[in-house]
């Protein structure tokens, strides 16, 4: 059974600091995503990541994938308020017809 | 381009009756999920339409729980006798789920449904 385990899952930091969110997946993967949820609102994609070693960038934040560690990590760099948020990592498999399994999510709240 | 689309975006509803919520999909996707999420969690799967027929309901809790998708479009997820732990946000997502396409699931606003 795939299983998708998010650390921290919950954050709280300052303006200006550099964080890392954790998410580790039991079996092997496709491909693995990062999505934002603000309260109350529905999933923003933020990071399709397709092979090992595969890195993006958007802004402060900064996704990279190691799937011989079966890891990804999402990293923030300088925080800035607007980035308070739920993140979630989910993984597929073709296997599992593409369906999305899903780590518990990180609540990331930055304070000015 | 119109993304996903789901309505309600509300619905209360009394324990032991009949709810349909309705999702349209991003045009050309052939590919739509339901997802649920309950609060503080992250969305559970529940079924899989690729074009009009359910390639995977695995995730649909019990007997309960019904959804069509009768054109390849459309899909409508009818939940019968209504409980109080079918409570949450049920979530609609659409891929173009193709050869040159990364199956990234693009997902609508959701529904959160309250059973009282």
């Amino acid at each position: 059974e795939l299983k998708v385990e998010q650390n921290p899952l919950f954050l709280s930091m300052q303006e200006g600091k550099n964080y890392t969110i954790y998410c580790n997946y039991s079996t092997t993967s496709d491909r693995l995503y990062w999505y934002r949820q603000d309260p109350g609102k529905s999933l923003e994609s933020l990071f399709v990541l397709l092979s090992n070693g595969a890195v993006k960038q958007e802004g402060r934040l900064m996704a990279s994938l190691d799937t011989k560690a079966r890891l990804s990590t999402l990293h923030i760099t300088a925080a800035v308020h607007d980035l308070s948020a739920t993140y979630f990592c989910a993984v597929d498999t073709e296997g599992s017809n593409y369906q999305l399994i899903w780590g518990a999510g990180t609540k990331l709240i930055i304070k000015p | 381009g119109a993304g996903v689309s789901q309505t309600p975006s509300n619905k209360v509803t009394e324990k032991g009756k009949y709810v349909e919520l309705r999702c349209d999909p991003i045009s050309g996707h052939t590919a739509l999920y339901w997802y649920r999420q309950s609060l503080g969690q992250g969305p559970e799967f529940l079924i899989y339409f690729q074009g009009t027929g359910a390639a995977d309901d695995s995730g649909l809790p019990n007997d309960r729980f019904f959804a069509v998708r009768p054109e390849g479009s459309v899909s409508t997820l009818k939940i019968q006798r209504t409980e109080r732990g079918d409570s949450a946000v049920y979530l609609c997502a659409s891929s173009p789920f193709g050869p040159a396409s990364s199956y990234e699931q693009y997902f609508g606003p959701g529904t959160r449904l309250t059973v009282t």
